[in-house]
């Protein structure tokens, strides 16, 4: 399977604990997003990476909040100290730029945070 | 106010119907636009881009209004297959950040 893909698909963790998510784009393409859903809303945009640099962090996310895509491949997205606001649909995308309009986003299966 | 922003929804309709979406959008800076469709607790796919001349891709027509702000997606001969919840997208400029709305829940009923 070539599509994007994350892992875990699921985590459960209690209140406090650090978790930190995987998210392995398409391979030819260079910008990544992470984004944030949860049950009734449209995904809200978290960051975005061109190839390794972060170029935009959205005031959603707190200090908690980092993010890394060391090599410009995959990324990981952790949270410290984790919150029950925190539990949602954690959704990584990826697409490659052609020119200044932008291309498709392809998502991947996300991951389901529950925090107890 | 939100910077994309969808009809509430929800819109239950019978089978062979045509139903409309709208979504407006704030930023008069953007750029590029898509209509993306999610379907229950799967990640969302990208059903169509808009263009400012408007595209159709099947039974699917959407359209772009710069001047309002205005993007609209038109289902024709509703499908029961159609039933999922439709995500109007907004790219600002320089392609970054992508908004996407809350979303707009369609059912479709024999």
């Amino acid at each position: 399977d070539t599509g994007v893909s994350q892992d875990p698909r699921h985590k459960i963790t209690k209140r406090g604990q650090n978790v930190t998510f995987r998210c392995d784009p398409i391979s030819e393409h260079n910008r990544l997003y992470w984004y944030r859903q949860t049950l009734g809303q449209g995904p809200e945009f978290l960051t975005y990476f061109q190839n390794e640099a972060q170029l935009e962090k959205s005031r959603l996310l707190s200090d908690r909040f980092s993010a890394e895509r060391p090599k410009g491949s995959f990324s990981t997205l952790e949270i410290q100290r984790t919150e029950q606001g925190d539990s949602a649909m954690y959704l990584c995308a990826s697409s490659s730029y052609i020119n200044r309009e932008g291309t498709e986003a392809f998502f991947g299966q996300g991951t389901r945070l529950t925090v107890v | 106010r939100k910077e994309v922003e969808q009809d509430p929804g929800p819109f239950n309709v019978p089978e062979g119907a045509t139903v409309a979406f709208n979504c407006t959008y704030s930023n008069s800076a953007s750029q590029s636009f898509f209509w993306y469709r999610q379907d229950c607790r799967k990640e969302p796919k990208l059903l169509m881009s808009v263009y400012s001349s408007g595209n159709e891709d099947g039974r699917f027509t959407a359209q772009l209004n710069r001047a309002s702000q205005y993007i609209s997606l038109l289902i024709r001969d509703s499908k029961l297959s159609d039933s999922a919840t439709y995500l109007c997208v907004v790219n600002k400029v320089g392609g970054f950040k992508t908004i996407f709305g809350a979303g707009t829940r369609l059912f479709v009923k024999a």
